[in-house]
């Protein structure tokens, strides 16, 4: 059973230009939650989707967007990369309903590098 | 405000000794989850242990145990015999039931070093 797998593992790109990181989630999971973790610190919830709909979204501009797709799977869309949203990409994977208790699964996450 | 706090940056431990991580929190929400994570180099976030706010013991998995004093709101674990593998970077996090999904919020974590 294959966990949350995340692609590309690594990937640099320079300021402006955009960048799109895929996410396929835990099966039988059917809710993705990105997260950005700077270096040194927690990750932050970037948002979260559902039934290919964002359902909940954290302080991130609208240079950050998303999608998921009807197999689940997600994609993480950043325009206009900025230094500063060099970091690593965490997607995480559940099952909605489960409350408070539910387990997130993450993947390895994408390290992005804006040069 | 900060809703999760961890306070120790770094920690060293000796093999086999136990330690414990802090964290407190904070939150107004009657109902809500309590999550360590450990985040070894590779990156990856893996599941240590939970505590819901309504459980009325403490939570242990293996070597790890979860302090809980809810009236002080804080939330401790405690890894008992560390052994080398343990290094790494050890998060908290919550969850409160009146977000709409399931957002964790986490601290800003706390380095273990073992020693051999």
């Amino acid at each position: 059973d294959a966990g949350v797998t995340q692609s590309p593992t690594h990937l640099i790109k320079t300021r402006g230009q955009q960048v799109t990181l895929r996410c396929s989630p835990k099966s039988g999971h059917d809710t993705v939650s990105w997260y950005q973790q700077a270096l040194g610190q927690g990750p932050q919830f970037i948002f979260q989707y559902y039934e290919e709909e964002e359902r909940q979204r954290g302080n991130f501009p609208d240079r950050f967007s998303g999608h998921q797709f009807p197999n689940y799977s997600s994609e993480l869309n950043v325009n206009a990369l900025l230094l500063g949203d060099s970091a690593l990409y965490l997607c995480a994977s559940s099952l909605t309903g489960t409350g408070v208790a539910g387990e997130l699964f993450f993947g390895e996450g994408s390290r992005l590098t804006v040069l | 405000a900060q809703k999760i706090t961890q306070t120790q940056p770094g920690m060293f431990v000796q093999e086999k000794e136990a330690v414990t991580l802090d964290c407190t929190y904070d939150t107004s929400d009657p109902s809500y989850g309590l999550f360590w994570y450990k985040q070894p180099s590779s990156g990856e976030m893996i599941f240590l242990i939970y505590q819901g706010s309504y459980d009325q013991q403490n939570a242990t998995e293996g070597r790890y145990s979860l302090n809980f004093q809810k009236a002080r709101k804080s939330a401790n674990l405690v890894i008992s015999a560390s052994q080398l593998g343990d290094s790494a970077m050890y998060f908290c996090a919550m969850r409160e039931y009146n977000n709409a999904g399931n957002m964790l919020t986490f601290g800003g974590g706390t380095r273990l070093m073992v020693k051999p």
